[in-house]
């Protein structure tokens, strides 16, 4: 069974600073993998989606990357702002089943 | 409003009770899908519809959790025989299509409370 880790559970930067969010997956045969972001008491809002055949995506000050080979992907945030604190998940598609990992919790400090 | 709702947003019963989890999902949208959040447990997929048809059921925590999809439209998820450990937010979300590329908009959730 696919398994996701995330690392670290919690992180906590001055607000500028450049960030990186880890995710690691056991089994590389994946379909795509995606990242979250889930606002306390809200519904997750989808931030990237990197195609199995990909390497990165960027959008505005994000870039996630993928390597298959290691089972591997961050999320890069540039020049963090408060607005950034929230919980960001990823997850991997293997199959017809989706596996998330359990998040690292992002605080950004003004 | 041309999110995805779902219905209640809380909902409290007894153990042993069924209840029915309702999700609208954003109009056009052919798939859908059911998560599970759980306490210290994470994010749990259960379940995704194309258009009425569920490929794959065996993200379905026990045979006590079923769901449909009528329409192509809205869907219920039902817990039979509620357990403690079924206490969770259940979230929906539509997604246009399910290929390559599936941007997943979803809704506020259902928290299910079970005493």
């Amino acid at each position: 069974k696919q398994e996701v880790t995330q690392i670290p559970a919690a992180l906590s930067v001055p607000e500028g600073e450049n960030l990186v969010l880890n995710c690691s997956f056991t089994d590389s045969a994946i379909y795509n993998l995606q990242w979250f972001r889930q606002d306390p008491g809200k519904g997750l809002t989808s931030l990237l989606l990197i195609q199995s055949s990909q390497r990165e995506q960027t959008s505005g000050r994000l870039n996630a990357s993928l390597d298959k080979s290691s089972g591997r992907s961050t999320l890069y945030i540039a020049a963090s702002q408060p607005g950034d604190s929230a919980t960001y998940l990823c997850a991997v598609i293997t199959g017809n089943q989706f596996y998330f990992g359990t998040g690292t919790s992002l605080t950004v400090i003004p | 409003g041309a999110g995805v709702s779902q219905s209640p947003s809380n909902k409290v019963t007894e153990k042993g009770k069924d209840v029915e989890l309702r999700c609208d999902p954003i109009s056009g949208h052919t798939a859908l899908y059911w998560y599970r959040q759980s306490l210290g447990q994470g994010l749990e997929f259960l379940i995704y519809f194309q258009g009425n048809s569920a490929p794959d059921k065996s993200g379905l925590p026990s045979d006590r959790f079923s769901a449909e999809r009528t329409g192509g439209s809205v869907s219920t998820l039902t817990i039979q025989r509620t357990q403690q450990e079924d206490s969770a937010v259940y979230l929906c979300a539509s997604s246009l299509y399910r290929s390559l590329y599936n941007e997943q908009f979803f809704g506020p959730g259902t928290r299910l409370t079970v005493l």
